[in-house]
């Protein structure tokens, strides 16, 4: 089965500064891979999705992430963040081969400082 | 276009008491997801259909949760008799499943219930 770990609980960043959120997973191939926000009270909204092909993949809001395979790694990264951007950050991992069991991580928090 | 739709957005009751939750998943999406997101154990799948069948309900905790999906478009999650601990975030979560390959889970904004 597969597993998700975040290992940032909480992250505080300058707003304008650069911004890198950690996932590491594991999975005996490759996974679906997702990253979503959680502002609060709200739903998650997926950020951006990796199945396959070009291991960079750019998403909403100027968030792109990177999948490594020999790392086990899908971080998010965003070049300058916003104070718009502080909320709760979801690694979710998928396994072809057991469509349906997304697993997600703990979260990471986000707070932007002006 | 129409997301997730929720209902209650939130919900106060009191221990012993039934609750429904329900949702409406996006229009042509055949899968649908129940999670139960709380501080200590974060998102948990409850149980998940496709094509309103039950796939996998190993989530749900007990005999106390039950999940129907009569059709294509409308899915319950109930408590009876509910209790404190059961007070969560409910999420439903829609998705298109073809094949060997599935999309992305899209959620509703949740259902939050406070059981007394």
């Amino acid at each position: 089965a597969q597993s998700v770990t975040q290992p940032d609980i909480h992250i505080t960043v300058s707003e304008g500064a650069s911004l890198e959120l950690r996932c590491n997973y594991s999975y005996g191939a490759t996974p679906y891979l997702f990253w979503y926000v959680q502002s609060p009270g709200q739903g998650l909204q997926l950020l951006l999705k990796y199945f396959s092909g070009d291991t960079l993949v750019q998403g909403i809001k100027g968030f792109e992430a990177e999948f490594k395979r020999s790392q086990s790694s899908f971080n998010l990264r965003k070049p300058s963040v916003h104070w718009s951007d502080a909320a709760e950050y979801f690694c979710a991992v998928g396994a072809p081969d057991s469509w349906g069991k997304f697993q997600f991580g703990a979260g990471t928090q986000v707070v932007v400082t002006p | 276009d129409a997301g997730v739709i929720q209902s209650p957005r939130h919900e106060v009751t009191e221990m012993g008491q039934e609750v429904t939750l329900r949702c409406k998943p996006i229009s042509g999406h055949n899968s649908l997801f129940w999670y139960r997101q709380t501080m200590m154990r974060g998102l948990e799948l409850l149980i998940y259909f496709n094509n309103n069948v039950p796939i996998d309900d190993s989530g749900m905790p007990e005999d106390r949760f039950s999940a129907k999906m009569p059709n294509a478009s409308f899915s319950t999650l109930k408590i009876q008799p509910s209790e404190p601990r059961d007070s969560a975030v409910y999420f439903c979560a829609s998705s298109i499943w073809t094949g060997g390959k599935s999309g992305e889970l899209f959620f509703g904004e949740g259902s939050r219930l406070t059981v007394l």
